[in-house]
């Protein structure tokens, strides 16, 4: 069974461009969040989407958006790069598990490095 | 809104020796998902152990046990015969519940802010 894949897994991108990010979950799995990891303000919740609908959000300015198509795949975009944007983003893709909810776990993929220069 | 905190930043280990990290966490939620996940150097978060606060009994896999204390809302992790391989940084985290079928979902994670464990030979 293929894992969480996150495309590209490099970026370098300027002040004031912007940048979409991809998210493959794993096949199955409707709910896909998003992370953003620096080591001043360690893992922050972004959003999450089910079923195409983006169920929850985070404390993120409105340049950052998402969204999620039908065959659960996800994308993030951040407009108008600021410095401050440069973090590894991770997403997660979760599981209930079983119906008793036991095994719900959430399964990472590898990370996209954006440095905004 | 949930939070949790991890009040170790730093935590070293001699190799086979016991450690414990920390984390508390604070929800108004009675159903709930607590996690600890391991990440290396490599950045891949990987997950180590799960309860739920459904369940008393606490969880275990191989070397890696948690102390639930639910009343308290502290969840601590141990780690016996520590190896080498365990050098990472745990995060704690929490989860109110998981996706369900019926069209909701609350699969957001809040995390601590990390323990950076470091396991020496």
């Amino acid at each position: 069974k293929a894992g969480v894949t996150q495309t590209p897994r490099y970026l370098i991108k300027t002040r004031g461009q912007q940048v979409t990010l991809s998210c493959s979950p794993i096949s199955g799995h409707r709910s896909v969040s998003w992370y953003q990891q620096t080591p001043g303000q360690g893992l922050q919740f972004l959003f999450e989407y089910f079923s195409e609908t983006q169920r929850n959000k985070g404390n993120f300015p409105g340049r950052f958006s998402g969204r999620q198509f039908s065959n659960s795949r996800s994308e993030m975009n951040v407009s108008t790069l600021e410095l401050g944007d440069s973090a590894l983003y991770l997403c997660a893709s979760t599981t209930r598990g079983r119906q008793d909810g036991s095994n719900t776990e959430a399964f990472f993929g590898q990370g996209t490095r954006l440095t905004v220069v | 809104a949930q939070t949790v905190t991890q009040s170790q930043p730093e935590m070293s280990v001699q190799e086979a020796e016991t450690v414990t990290l920390s984390c508390t966490y604070d929800t108004s939620e009675n159903n709930y998902y607590l996690f600890w996940y391991k990440q290396p150097p490599s950045r891949q978060m990987i997950l180590v152990i799960r309860q739920e606060a459904y369940k008393q009994q606490n969880a275990t896999e191989n070397r890696f046990s948690v102390n639930f204390q639910k009343a308290a809302k502290s969840f601590s992790l141990k780690i016996s015969d520590s190896q080498l391989g365990d050098t990472a940084m745990y995060f704690c985290a929490f989860m109110r519940t998981p996706p369900n079928a019926g069209g909701t979902s609350y699969g957001k994670l809040t995390f601590g802010q990390g323990t950076i464990l470091t396991v020496h030979p």
